[in-house]
């Protein structure tokens, strides 16, 4: 079944201690990317990338890391986690971001709450 | 920054009328794209539509866009109580990166 699978779905940790949410896909897309979403924010772009070693940064950046090895995995690493980054974390791929364009597949999502 | 901007901010209606959602933006673009989201869960891609389209449809949703507005809306005919959900506009710019950009979205609810 093509998907996109995230892991942890749910993390409850506390300021300061490194954290990765590793994120899969099984469809061979070329283009990855993390969102996290907050109430009445809806979804910003945190990092994405176009292809194996080329990543890029989003909307909103910072405190976040990412890494592109493998076609298939796109982590996303706290290395010293706030608060202000308990939100729900959602990880998408889609084929290609050229023409003729494609649609975005998502992950469940991660909860992840900084105490 | 947010692009995509929707309206209105919530949504309630009876099972059978129809639902249309608004979304603005402010960059020129490459195509936008409507998603469901189902309390919390994923997002479910709905239809994306190119900047050089102006209608699409598929099933019972109907797309427009017009770039001299900057403007999509979103309108789901004879609606079911398993339409009740948030809907997301986004869009990929045309500004050289390749960002995606979501609205604050749509709470759709729909009474049976």
């Amino acid at each position: 079944e093509a998907q996109v699978t995230q892991n942890p779905r749910y993390l409850i940790t506390v300021t300061g201690k490194k954290l990765t949410v590793t994120c899969s896909q099984n469809m061979n897309h070329e283009y990855m990317s993390w969102y996290r979403q907050d109430p009445g924010l809806g979804l910003r772009q945190i990092y994405y990338s176009m292809n194996v070693e080329v990543t890029d940064k989003g909307d909103v950046p910072e405190g976040y890391k990412v890494s592109r090895k493998e076609k298939r995995n796109f982590p996303l690493i706290l290395e010293s986690p706030s608060p202000n980054q308990t939100s729900l974390y959602f990880c998408a791929s889609s084929l290609s971001r050229g023409p003729p364009y494609n649609e975005q597949f998502f992950g469940p999502g991660t909860r992840l709450t900084v105490l | 920054s947010q692009q995509g901007e929707e309206d209105p901010q919530a949504l309630s209606i009876q099972e059978g009328e129809n639902a249309t959602m608004n979304c603005s933006y402010k960059t020129s673009i490459n195509n936008l794209q409507w998603y469901r989201q189902n309390s919390g869960r994923g997002l479910v891609h709905l239809i994306l539509i190119r900047s050089n389209e102006r209608e699409k449809h598929s099933g019972r949703l109907r797309v427009t866009l017009d770039t001299s507005k900057k403007s999509s809306s979103l309108l789901i005919t004879a609606s079911r109580a398993a339409d009740t959900a948030s809907y997301f506009c986004a869009t990929d710019p045309d500004t050289g990166g390749f960002k995606t950009i979501f609205g604050a979205g749509t709470r759709l609810f729909v009474k049976a």
